[in-house]
């Protein structure tokens, strides 16, 4: 399985932008690139993904570099629910996995107030 | 998206012995997946649960001690057999959503004595 890279732990200010790094140098072709986060005492939740192109959507936004070696997750004015373990995953469409998705340890994020 | 309910939300449960964990999904889904949180770590992979065929199991997990039941395309249940206290751990199950999206349950604690 191809694998991530993520900071164990970010801090962040309340209504500040939130630029959380994933390193996957290793990415193939058929890889799409999953972001979840996960809050405390629940289960995770999707967040979102992409292929090659930035993507948007109502929770955060995706940048994807040009290589596809490495992602970033944005969001755009960080609020105290938002603090979380954050998950990038890469998920194989071809479905050559069965569809799964393996978690790596994840960025923990702290936002102060 | 997917809304999914788990039963037990919590137990504690006598070493040797076995708890069965209910998954229910608010809509017909073909893949079904358990996962393992042991405590402060990340999500590990159980098992793929598709209708109509036998689970897949990951490296690590065997059918004679996590059996899993998928009788219908909204339910499945997932065995922890002769239980020791290192199965204590929250056990979550997901389903697949319409663009590749999974979407998690909020997860059973199960605390083994």
């Amino acid at each position: 399985d191809a694998k991530t890279t993520q900071p164990n732990s970010m801090e962040s200010n309340e209504e500040e932008p939130v630029h959380l790094p994933c390193n996957h140098s290793t990415i193939s072709g058929t890889d799409y690139i999953h972001w979840y986060r996960q809050l405390p005492s629940q289960g995770p939740e999707y967040v979102i993904h992409g292929l090659t192109s930035n993507v948007n959507n109502r929770m955060a936004s995706l940048a994807i570099a040009e290589d596809r070696k490495s992602s970033t997750l944005i969001l755009h004015r960080a609020t105290l629910r938002d603090a979380a373990v954050y998950y990038c995953i890469l998920r194989d469409i071809t479905y050559n996995q069965g569809g799964k998705l393996i978690f790596g340890q994840g960025t923990e994020l702290s936002v102060k107030p | 998206s997917a809304v999914i309910s788990q039963k037990p939300s919590r137990d504690i449960c006598q070493r040797g012995t076995s708890l069965t964990i209910q998954c229910q999904v608010d809509s017909q889904v073909t893949m079904m997946f358990w996962y393992r949180q042991q405590p402060g770590q990340s999500l590990t992979l159980i098992a793929t649960a598709n209708q109509g065929s036998e689970a897949t199991y990951e490296s690590g997990f065997v059918i004679d001690k996590f059996p899993i039941s998928r009788p219908n395309l909204t339910f499945s249940t997932l065995t922890v057999s002769n239980m020791s206290p290192e199965d204590s751990s929250i056990y979550l199950c997901s389903v697949e959503g319409g663009f590749g999206e999974q979407y998690f349950g909020p997860g059973t604690r199960l605390t083994v004595t």
